[in-house]
């Protein structure tokens, strides 16, 4: 059975920084293509950042360059979002999301974990 | 960025009936399109890729059509547990982005 359990969430102060992560099971991670999504309380879903299966490839949200850094470790099966220099509007339910195999879109979701930027 | 637009913003109809959604893109996206539902509290469900190939598990209530910028997702009979909000997303161009959603409710 496929799991993806995200945690890291919590509340921060605007313009600090919080590192999420995602634990993958019950596929081959290191074969699949991996997203964050987040939504903003009472909000739609925003794509964010997706990242290719080694590493070498990543694409962001324009509100994400140069603040929000994907990354993961395939040996330990987890994704990661490094989120620096975080605003209020960053404020939303972080979802980590496998990128469907042989289609698109995305198949598998985590439950979420919730970022709550305010002072 | 391509812009996704749904429509009508709340859907209500009555368990049994069909219902029609419909997804706009703001240039052409070939079939580069999902669809997703998404239940108070949940994460989203995998409905539809490709604009209209169904996701593993998915019921054949749900269909999908269309191509370019007109999109449509049909839920021939709505049933009980189809009552929730459904979001469409472009995969043809980075960044990947979703319309705003249509709720379907309870007529």
């Amino acid at each position: 059975e496929v799991q993806l359990v995200e945690s890291g969430g919590g509340l921060v102060q605007p313009g600090g920084s919080l590192r999420l992560s995602c634990a993958a099971s019950g596929f081959t991670f290191s074969r699949s293509w991996m997203s964050w999504v987040r939504q903003a309380p009472g909000k739609g879903l925003e794509w964010v950042a997706t990242i290719k299966q080694d590493g070498s490839e990543t694409y962001y949200v324009d509100s994400a360059k140069g603040r929000f850094t994907i990354s993961r470790d395939n040996a330990k099966n987890s994704l990661y979002l490094q989120m620096n220099s975080l605003r209020v509007e960053d404020t939303a339910v972080y979802y980590c999301a496998r990128r469907a195999a042989g289609a698109d879109g995305a198949d598998y979701w985590g439950q979420g974990t919730l970022v709550t930027v305010s002072s | 960025e391509i812009v996704m637009t749904q429509s009508p913003d709340t859907l209500s109809v009555s368990p049994g009936e069909r219902a029609t959604l419909s997804c706009r893109a703001s240039q052409s996206i070939s079939i580069n399109l999902a669809w997703y539902q998404q239940k108070p509290g949940q994460a989203p469900r995998f409905l539809i890729y490709g604009a209209s190939t169904r996701a593993t598990g998915i019921p054949a209530r749900f269909s999908g059509s269309g191509s370019g910028t007109e999109f449509t997702l049909t839920i021939s009979s709505l049933q009980s547990e189809d009552f929730a909000v459904y979001y469409c997303q472009q995969y043809n161009n980075w960044p990947w982005t979703f319309g705003q959603g249509t709720k379907v409710e309870i007529k």
